[in-house]
């Protein structure tokens, strides 16, 4: 069965600190694909990033990082230099390439709060 | 780049009253998933569609029904609403990957 966790909840840091949201996820399939989505207050979900289990090369976007290792089945997402734009819920999530089925399963989200 | 278009944006409705939730894909998108996140939760799967076909289904009530369209557009039915259904409801349309639309948030009364 597949499933995600987020241990941290709720995150709270000044502003221009880095902060690192952790995701942990459970697989038996091989083929699979990890997301990160933010969630600000106005409730949409953007999308962040995409990666499937064959590349666990890091990524970086801007102020935004991504550490992906098989290993440790971890796909950690770091803000850099944080901003108030960047409070928000931030959802770890995981599909499975099985058949037709890979629909998206989240993790419970960590509510980070960056303050002035 | 078109992106996936949900109507309305915001519903409000009685106990007990019917509601029709749309989802239009992306072009060319053949998989539509419908998604029910309530407060302070994370979106938790309700049903996803291919070709028209019921593909999946996760925790979706009896009172809720959904299909795909020959244009690929979706609709989610509910009836007999309750308090609880108050909620935020996601369509993303996927080909390797889901995009989400921007949600209908439903309010029961």
């Amino acid at each position: 069965a597949q499933k995600v966790t987020q241990a941290q909840t709720e995150i709270s840091v000044v502003e221009k600190e880095d902060v690192t949201l952790d995701c942990v996820y459970e697989t038996r399939d091989t083929t699979y694909y990890l997301f990160w989505y933010k969630q600000p207050p106005s409730g949409e979900l953007v999308f962040l990033i995409r990666r499937n289990s064959f590349d666990e090369q890091n990524e970086i976007s801007g102020r935004y990082s991504w550490n992906f290792q098989k290993s440790t089945s971890s796909f950690n997402f770091t803000i850099t230099a944080s901003q108030v734009v960047d409070s928000a819920v931030y959802f770890c999530a995981l599909s499975e390439e099985r058949n037709r089925d890979d629909k998206i399963i989240f993790g419970k989200g960590t509510r980070l709060h960056i303050l002035p | 780049a078109a992106g996936v278009i949900q109507s309305p944006r915001h519903l409000i409705k009685e106990k007990r009253e019917t509601a029709t939730l749309k989802c239009y894909p992306i072009p060319r998108h053949d998989t539509v998933y419908w998604y029910q996140q309530g407060p302070g939760q994370d979106p938790q799967f309700l049903i996803s569609f291919y070709e028209k076909m019921q593909s999946d289904k996760g925790s979706i009530p009896d009172r809720f029904s959904a299909q795909q369209f020959s244009d690929y557009h979706s609709e989610l039915n509910m009836s007999s609403l309750e308090l609880g259904d108050s909620a935020l409801y996601f369509c993303a349309s996927s080909v390797g990957g889901a995009t989400f639309g921007s949600g209908t948030r439903l309010t029961v009364v």
